[in-house]
């Protein structure tokens, strides 16, 4: 089955303690990313990643990070988690970026920070 | 560059009645234009979408309309039954890349 895992689904955590939050999919797909989700404010995308080893900004990038070691695996860091960064997250992949267009959404991740 | 404007942010009908939200870009670029449905404690998933050469789509009880001079486009639910209450967002991109959200309307439909 087509799946985008995100790990923790829900976490309580304290200002500037760091933390990270796994995504895996097992589609093979070129493309990944992360969004945040906030009231009234939509999607916005954080970071996301073209293939292995090349990442990018997307238009919220700041207070965090990403890596992209493995085709399937493409986590988010928070290394000094505040406040303002409590919101609702989403890894997210697609086939590739001018292809298909479809994205794929994990069931979100949970995140206060305290 | 893009943004999308969606409206409105909460739409509540009643069981069998149409529901229309809509939503305006400002790239006049943009070509790709689909459309999210989010379940509760779910990640948004797609439901249709729309090239900008083409005016109108549909799929069973749902369907998108683009208007590129006006650079607006709609979704259309004709029969809403209690299971279409979710989150919906729209999205605006050129080529599929980068795609910009909608900032949500919440859909209730009321049995």
């Amino acid at each position: 089955e087509a799946q985008v895992t995100q790990n923790p689904r829900y976490l309580i955590t304290v200002t500037g303690k760091k933390l990270t939050v796994t995504c895996s999919q097992n589609m093979n797909h070129e493309y990944m990313s992360w969004y945040r989700q906030d009231p009234g404010l939509g999607l916005r995308q954080i970071y996301y990643s073209m293939n292995v080893e090349v990442t990018d900004k997307g238009d919220v990038p700041e207070g965090y990070k990403v890596s992209r070691k493995e085709k399937r695996n493409f986590p988010l860091i928070l290394e000094s988690p505040s406040p303002n960064q409590t919101s609702l997250y989403f890894c997210a992949t697609q086939l590739g970026t001018g292809r298909a267009g479809e994205l794929f959404f994990g069931e979100g991740s949970r995140l206060t920070v305290l | 560059g893009e943004n999308v404007e969606q409206h409105p942010s909460t739409l509540s009908v009643q069981e069998g009645d149409s529901a229309v939200i809509k939503c305006t870009y400002s790239d006049s670029a943009s070509n790709y234009f689909p459309w999210y449905k989010q379940e509760l404690g779910k990640g948004p998933q797609l439901i249709i979408d729309i090239r900008s050469n083409v005016g109108e789509k549909k799929d069973q009880r749902i369907a998108v309309t683009l208007n590129k001079t006006a650079k607006h486009f709609s979704l259309h639910i004709t029969e809403t039954q209690p299971e279409d209450s979710a989150v919906y967002f729209c999205a605006a991109s050129i080529n599929t890349d980068k795609l910009i959200f909608g900032t949500g309307t919440r859909l209730q439909v009321f049995p």
